[in-house]
This record gives C-alpha cells, sequence and structure tokens, in this order.
C-alpha cells in the first residue's frame, strides 16, 4: 500500500522560504504526478502544482512566480519550497499522488488518489 | 471565485438520496474526481472518471456528468457522509487543475 509521509518547517516569519518534502513507499515513482495542495484555516483546497518523475512541472497561475517543485528519484522524494511567504499562505500543506489518464476519445480524467497527512505551515512575525 | 462552482452546503435526512454537483467549463472533457474531507483529515477520493469508485469506498457513492455539470450522488445517506466535499477538474482555460469551493453536507 502506497503511503506518503511529509515533513517541513511548520513555523517560518514574513519573508522566509516554505521547504517541504513529501517521500513516497510502497509503490512506484514513475507515471504519476506529484502535487501540492494547500488548505488555509477554515477555507476549501487550493491546488498549488504538480511535477512528475522527469521534473516537468504545472502550477497554479497565483503562485507560480514563488513555487519550484523538484523531485529526487533515487529517494522517491518530491519536494515543495515557496519563497517570499506571507500570512496569507498560512495553511495546511498536503502532498498527493495524481493519475492523469486519457479517456478515449477526446476526455480525460484525473484524480489524487493517495494523500499525505498534512503539514501545518503558520506564518507569523 | 472558483472555475468550478459548487453549492455551499446541502442537508439529507438520514437513510435519503442527497446529489451534489461541480459545474465548470472543462467538465465535457476533464472528468471531475470527487474528495471527502472530515474535520482534521485529509481529503478522501470517493469518485473518480466517469463513475468510479476506489477501493473501499462504499457503493452508495456514484458520480455522473452531464454537459458541463458533474454531480456526485450518495444513495442511502449515512451519518458518517457528513463531511465536506470537494471536486477538481481542469480551470477555463483549461491549463491547470482547480478545486471547487466544497459543499458541506449535513445529514439530518
Amino acid at each position: 500500500q502506497v503511503q506518503l509521509q511529509q515533513w517541513g518547517a511548520g513555523l517560518l516569519k514574513p519573508s522566509e522560504t516554505l521547504s517541504l518534502t513529501c517521500a513516497v513507499y510502497g509503490g512506484s515513482f514513475t507515471t504519476y504526478y506529484w502535487t501540492w495542495i494547500r488548505q488555509s484555516p477554515g477555507q476549501g483546497l487550493e491546488w498549488i502544482g504538480e511535477i512528475n518523475d522527469s521534473g516537468s512541472t504545472n502550477s497554479n497561475p497565483s503562485l507560480t512566480s514563488r513555487v519550484t517543485m523538484s523531485v529526487d528519484t533515487s529517494k522517491n522524494q518530491f519536494s515543495l519550497k515557496m519563497s517570499s511567504v506571507t500570512a496569507a499562505d498560512t495553511a495546511v500543506y498536503y502532498c498527493a499522488r495524481a493519475i492523469w489518464r486519457r479517456a478515449p476519445p477526446l476526455s480525460f480524467y484525473h484524480y489524487m488518489d493517495v494523500w499525505g497527512n498534512g503539514t501545518t505551515v503558520t506564518v507569523s512575525s | 471565485s472558483s472555475d468550478l462552482t459548487q453549492d455551499p452546503a446541502v442537508s439529507v435526512a438520514l437513510g435519503q438520496t442527497v446529489r451534489i454537483t461541480c459545474q465548470g467549463d472543462r467538465i465535457r472533457t476533464y472528468y471531475a474526481s470527487w474528495y471527502q474531507q472530515k474535520p482534521g483529515q485529509a481529503p478522501l477520493l470517493v469518485i473518480y472518471g466517469e463513475n468510479n469508485r476506489p477501493s473501499g469506498i462504499p457503493d452508495r457513492f456514484s458520480g455522473s456528468t452531464s454537459g458541463n455539470t458533474a454531480s456526485l450522488t450518495i444513495t442511502g445517506t449515512q451519518a458518517e457522509d457528513e463531511a465536506d466535499y470537494f471536486c477538481t477538474s481542469r480551470d477555463s482555460n483549461g491549463d491547470h487543475w482547480v478545486f471547487g469551493g466544497g459543499t458541506k453536507l449535513t445529514v439530518l
């Protein structure tokens, strides 16, 4: 059974860089999209971005300028860095495994079937 | 505002059927997936694709798509189904994934 274990600093000051890592246990690292999602207190889910095992990325246009995602296939890990954080970045951050498949003839389906437990990140001076 | 529109709250009587909807411009092309989230927990995938349930999800959960609207239906709703439900699909430009704003389901 695939499990995702995530970790990173939970308390940051404004302007610092958020850094989170997610390790994949019990499954393949290839053919999937490794995803970051966040949830601000009392709010809905926000897709941050995804990266595949080749390092190809796609990210939320509202966050792209501050987000860097990377993979370490030798360790089955992927990471998120978000620069210049503010209080608005306070949230629970989740990593997840995403699957993206073609549904003939002209459709696609995409879903996140395995999630990490979440890391609470607080930005406060 | 979100590219995917969900009703903020829906209620249903115990044992009855409830439909939660998600409207978006790209749902015809990118099937929605649905997630259940209970307080303090990570989201849980309940429906993906045309109408697929991951292992362990009860068969009272089903999905459908009509035009630009995806629906999650719970037949014979149980007390433990009380949760927030989120859909995902592609944004209006077709470039990025987005979540709907979520629907809080209350079981009466």
